[in-house]
């Protein structure tokens, strides 16, 4: 099993603030995916990287994957409330395998 | 609404019972996949299936089976249920073994 470990497991902040999602590996992956899920909801995805040091932006979230395409990060500018959930990083073949997660809560 | 519908939406039974989930794939999906999450181990992959046929299996008990029918539709068979069994399941579909995935909102299984 390829581990995927994500950094920080929670994470708490006051809306307006700024923060950063790690999701690291010690294996090189074709690709990654980043989802968000929501209380009662399932994941949903926000972004697939593909290419070693490729950005993403995504409104106020920016998704880097390294230059290995053994890691990949998450920031989000300015957190609102409506950013709470769970964010998982993910490697996708013929089935995901998710990253450990992190919590977000965002308080107004 | 990613499309896939999952029922029921909560499910509570006792130990050593026998529970089935259901699972419908977005229109025109044939890949249906089965995950489990849990806040210890997190989510984590079952069984992939695709037209009808096994495609890949993971860490899935073997208390646990799944099949696809013909219509597509998915179910997950839960039996001598335990109460670490208990865990939200998810269905995702999608158009084949590589597209992206769409999930159901889950099934929350509480064993009592």
């Amino acid at each position: 099993t390829q581990l995927l470990e994500q950094s920080p497991q929670f994470l708490s902040i006051q809306e307006g603030e700024n923060l950063t999602v790690y999701c690291n590996s010690s294996s090189v992956f074709s690709s990654l995916q980043w989802y968000r899920q929501e209380p009662g909801e399932g994941p949903v995805l926000l972004v697939t990287v593909v290419t070693g040091g490729e950005v993403k932006k995504l409104k106020r979230l920016t998704f880097q994957f390294g230059d290995a395409r053994k890691d990949s990060s998450l920031h989000i500018t300015a957190a609102q409330p409506g950013d709470t959930g769970l964010y998982l990083c993910a490697r996708h073949t013929d089935k995901l395998i998710f990253g450990t997660g992190t919590r977000l809560q965002v308080f107004p | 609404d990613s499309g896939v519908t999952q029922t029921p939406k909560h499910l509570i039974t006792a130990t050593g019972q026998r529970v089935t989930l259901r699972c419908s794939p977005r229109s025109g999906d044939l890949s249906v996949y089965w995950y489990q999450q849990s806040l210890d181990q997190g989510l984590q992959f079952l069984i992939h299936y695709y037209n009808g046929e096994e495609r890949a299996k993971g860490n899935i008990l073997e208390r646990f089976s799944a099949q696809q029918f013909p219509d597509l539709h998915s179910e997950l068979n839960l039996s001598s249920l335990e109460l670490g069994d208990s865990a939200l399941y998810f269905c995702a579909s999608s158009e084949g073994p590589d597209s992206v995935e769409h999930f159901g909102d889950g099934t929350r299984l509480s064993i009592l």
